[in-house]
């Protein structure tokens, strides 16, 4: 079964700190790969997504993802992070174009520090 | 705008009741879904839709069933609501077989 790990459950970082969070799949084939965002209080959200093309990917409020695929990586990247980057974050992967085949990871709490 | 809407954000339930959660979607997607959203666990597939009146099981169906009698609704039926059910419940979307979501608000649901 495909699956989809992401290492950190917790990361804390001061503002202006450089983030990368790590997101690793299973599957061989053919995928499309997402970061989902869910900031307090709020629903989840699209964050950025990789269906082809260029595998370095840009989303909203300045994160991008690199989908490196000899290594089963979409890892999720922000050069400064602030405190509104607070949230929890989740890798998500679906294969073979079927919609029952989208796997999502634990998430990832990012507790951004003032 | 897309909007996946979910009837209701807090429940609180007793054990044994019957339990609806209700979610509308109005972008004409075929794929729906609904998970449960625990603390360190994720998300986790209960139930999928693909079509009208059409169904999957997910990772965790038991305790759980599902209606879809019309594309725009899809409705979460818990038959007996039991402790071990309280939770965070989201209703999704999905354009085409593409894996981009739409997720509506959540419905917290306590079971006491």
């Amino acid at each position: 079964a495909q699956s989809v790990s992401q290492h950190n459950h917790h990361v804390i970082l001061s503002e202006a700190a450089s983030l990368e969070l790590g997101c690793n799949y299973s599957y061989g084939g053919t995928v499309n790969l997402f970061w989902y965002v869910q900031y307090p209080g709020q629903h989840l959200q699209l964050l950025l997504k990789y269906f082809s093309g260029d595998p370095l990917v840009k989303g909203i409020k300045g994160f991008e993802a690199e989908f490196i695929k000899s290594k089963f990586s979409f890892n999720l990247r922000k050069p400064s992070v602030q405190w509104s980057d607070t949230a929890e974050y989740f890798c998500a992967v679906i294969s073979s174009g079927s919609a029952r085949q989208l796997t999502f990871g634990s998430g990832t709490q990012l507790t951004v520090l003032p | 705008d897309v909007k996946v809407t979910q009837s209701s954000r807090y429940l609180v339930k007793r054990t044994g009741e019957k339990v609806f959660l209700e979610c509308v979607q109005d972008m004409d997607h075929e794929n729906m879904f609904w998970y449960r959203q625990d603390p360190g666990l994720g998300l986790r597939l209960i139930y999928f839709s693909y079509d009208v009146k059409m169904k999957e099981k997910g990772d965790i169906p038991e305790g759980y069933s599902v209606s879809r009698e019309k594309k725009e609704r899809f409705s979460l039926i818990l038959e007996s609501a039991s402790t071990n059910q309280t939770s965070m419940y989201l209703c999704a979307s999905m354009a085409g077989n593409t894996g981009e979501l739409f997720f509506g608000e959540g419905s917290r649901l306590t079971v006491l």
